[in-house]
């Protein structure tokens, strides 16, 4: 089966840093997604972990572990515009075939 | 930028009824997606599209779903004899990504919220 988990909520102070934490089971493997999703509108691209490690990205790092199942998003000098729905993503390797599976998101609020 | 759109931002029909829901990817791209997301619900994968056939598709998407390419620029989804539990937002999505498994992203059309009476 294919099991995608991250906590409901956090909340967390301007000008923190945050870290949503993601853990996944899936039948193949072949790269973990951040996306992040404002209420009502589309998801839009993070981050992409394909290899083990930390990628960076301005504000935003992601982490893997691909022996743990175990990914992280982490936030820095979070700002109100921050708040909205993390969504974690695990591409499904099988037969290169491009079959996406999504977590429940984390939604964060971002406090003044 | 270029971006992926998708045309009714809003579609309302009577159950029973069959919907289009047409978007426009990216125009190189080469991997076409939809998702739904209900209300309040995690996204969920129905189905991706390479070299004008199916590549995946979930169990979501059965024989009520069809999928089609009818040129060169759009990409549609059609639901025969909505239910009610078809309520929800529909995302189009696209993306560069070659049948090696490359690093490609998704980008994601603003979505069709559909509402089945």
């Amino acid at each position: 089966g294919q099991n995608i988990d991250q906590p409901t909520e956090m909340t967390a102070t301007e000008g923190a840093i945050v870290q949503i934490n993601c853990t996944y089971q899936t039948s193949g493997f072949n790269g973990l997604f951040w996306y992040q999703q404002h209420a009502g509108e589309a998801p839009t691209f993070l981050s992409y972990n394909v290899l083990d490690g930390l990628e960076e990205k301005g504000r935003f790092s992601s982490f893997l572990s691909r022996s743990k199942g175990y990914s992280y998003l982490l936030l820095k000098e979070l700002q109100m515009k921050d708040s909205a729905s993390y969504l974690c993503a695990v591409r499904d390797g099988r037969n290169y075939g491009q079959n996406f599976v999504f977590g429940p998101g984390t939604r964060l609020s971002v406090l003044p | 930028e270029p971006e992926v759109t998708q045309t009714p931002s809003h579609q309302v029909t009577q159950m029973g009824q069959e919907v289009i829901l047409r978007c426009v990817p990216i125009s190189n791209h080469l991997y076409f997606y939809w998702y739904r997301q209900i209300l309040g619900q995690k996204v969920e994968f129905l189905v991706s599209f390479y070299n004008n056939e199916i590549s995946e598709k979930s169990e979501i998407f059965d024989d009520q779903f069809s999928v089609e390419r009818p040129d060169g620029s759009n990409f549609t989804l059609k639901i025969r004899s909505t239910k009610l539990e078809d309520s929800a937002m529909y995302f189009c999505a696209s993306s560069e990504a070659r049948r090696t498994g490359g690093a490609e992203t998704q980008y994601f059309g603003p979505g069709t919220r559909l509402l089945v009476l």
